[in-house]
């Protein structure tokens, strides 16, 4: 089946503009997550959503990340008034019941360069 | 609180010889250990995983990990490297009273020469 998709695959964008990076997640899981992968660096956490719970959101660096997810479907990771440093790439992934023991399936990531 | 060490950002080795990729974890409560692998413009995928049954886990590819709670390890390894195994690796830790997030190492780039 499908797995995990992320859009765009590259995303060029000027200092000060905002962006939005988007996950389909594997149909019928129920845990998603956000990664940010910076070069040379592990996985830092973002945030967290699992069904209709209140997403996990102790992992956003700043208020100028946000992100939404619509049931259990596609999530949208939207940074505002980008900076350099939000440059990374940034991993969705998502996994079937969110329990500690569950794989993760990754998406190939979303690759952000800000100018 | 969990974290993981993996020691060494770069590995080297021989087509043909043992992989070890070295996972020190730190955990106040059981862990659930994994392996993953990110191959070039790709995203991770899981190797293996230690979930409390067998220590010795196998995965695939040929890799396996052994458990030691004595040595808080959680190294992979396999015997015969081959020119594909080229990737990075992540090791990651979860404890069973703990959140639910993995905690993730810096990750092992793995350099095979022919």
């Amino acid at each position: 089946g499908a797995g995990v998709s992320q859009s765009p695959s590259n995303k060029v964008t000027e200092k000060g503009k905002d962006v939005e990076l988007r996950c389909d997640p594997i149909s019928g899981h129920t845990a998603l997550y956000w990664y940010r992968q910076r070069l040379g660096q592990g996985l830092e956490f973002l945030i967290y959503f699992q069904g209709n719970s209140a997403p996990d959101k102790s992992g956003l660096p700043s208020d100028r990340f946000s992100a939404e997810r619509t049931g259990e479907s596609v999530s949208t990771l939207t940074i505002q008034r980008t900076q350099q440093e939000d440059s990374a790439v940034y991993l969705c992934a998502s996994s079937s019941t969110g329990t500690r023991t569950d794989t993760q399936y990754f998406g190939p990531g979303t690759r952000l360069t800000v100018l | 609180a969990q974290s993981v060490t993996q020691l060494g950002s770069h590995v080297s080795v021989s087509e043909g010889a043992l992989v070890l990729l070295r996972c020190n974890y730190s955990s106040s409560v059981p862990p659930y250990l994994f392996w993953y692998v990110q191959y070039p413009n790709q995203g991770l995928q899981l190797l293996l995983k230690y979930t409390s049954a067998a220590t010795l886990v196998k995965g695939i590819n040929g890799f396996e990990a052994e458990f030691k709670k004595s040595e808080t390890s959680f190294h992979l390894t396999k015997p015969s490297a081959h020119m594909s195994d080229a990737a990075e690796y992540f090791c990651a830790v979860s404890s069973s009273g703990g959140s639910y997030i993995p905690t993730f190492g810096r990750g092992t780039s793995l350099i095979v020469h022919p």
